[in-house]
């Protein structure tokens, strides 16, 4: 495809479900980044893969929440047992190579709602 | 850890003026570089500007500008001849240049309402 794809693009969650969001990133793109984005808030890191590897996992705020890149290129972002403060946009980017001179692309994000 | 402070939350200005949104920022880091996004109601992060903190030179990208101040740890963002377009939310952003792992520290953004 021609940008990042990430989905769905919304999706509504009874608390304690488990919930998969998908991010498709640019064909070919060897970084691939997921940030939160609470509501009025700017987004925060979440994790890093270099291809399959995940090198940084720092910002996942519990273990309830597990990311996985088993190919290097589709990522799937995953949160067991959603709370209500889970709710959020949550945005995935891409960029061709780990330099800070590559652009980097964003999906729209999916926005999850835990009720 | 670095920190990245939007003080404005909205702003608003009409068509075809002239407008700047603030971003100050805190870090030891000596190289790095800074960033304007742009998040329109699609969700969808643009980039708007970037700006390496070892070159002195302000940035510009036709109607955007930067005004970095280093030693201020400051960075403001000027759009000039604003157009109805340029409506969203737009957040400041600090990236380590931390070879291998970029990512970016967002302050939490100022909404700017261009109005006709």
């Amino acid at each position: 495809g021609a940008g990042v794809s990430q989905s769905p693009r919304y999706k509504v969650a009874k608390r304690g479900q488990d919930v998969a969001l998908r991010c498709d990133p640019i064909s070919g793109h060897v970084s691939l980044f997921w940030y939160q984005q609470a509501l009025g808030q700017g987004p925060e890191f979440l994790t890093y893969f270099q291809n399959e590897a995940q090198l940084d996992k720092s910002g996942l705020p519990s273990d309830r929440f597990f990311a996985e890149r088993p190919e290097g290129s589709v990522s799937t972002l995953k949160i067991q047992r959603t709370q209500q403060e889970d709710s959020a946009v949550y945005l995935c980017a891409s960029s061709l190579a780990h330099s800070t001179n590559e652009k980097l692309f964003f999906g729209s994000g999916t926005q999850l709602s835990v009720l | 850890a670095q920190t990245v402070t939007q003080s404005q939350p909205e702003m608003s200005v009409q068509e075809a003026e002239t407008v700047t949104l603030s971003c100050t920022y805190d870090t030891s880091e000596n190289n790095y570089y800074l960033f304007w996004y742009k998040q329109p109601p699609s969700r969808q992060m643009i980039l708007v500007i970037r700006q390496e903190a070892y070159k002195q030179q302000n940035a510009t990208e036709n109607r955007f500008s930067v005004n970095f101040q280093k030693a201020a740890k400051s960075f403001s963002l000027k759009i000039s001849d604003s157009q109805l377009g340029d409506t969203a939310m737009y957040f400041c952003a600090f990236m380590k240049t931390n070879f291998g792992n970029e990512k970016l520290t967002f302050g939490t953004g100022t909404r700017l309402t261009i109005i006709p």
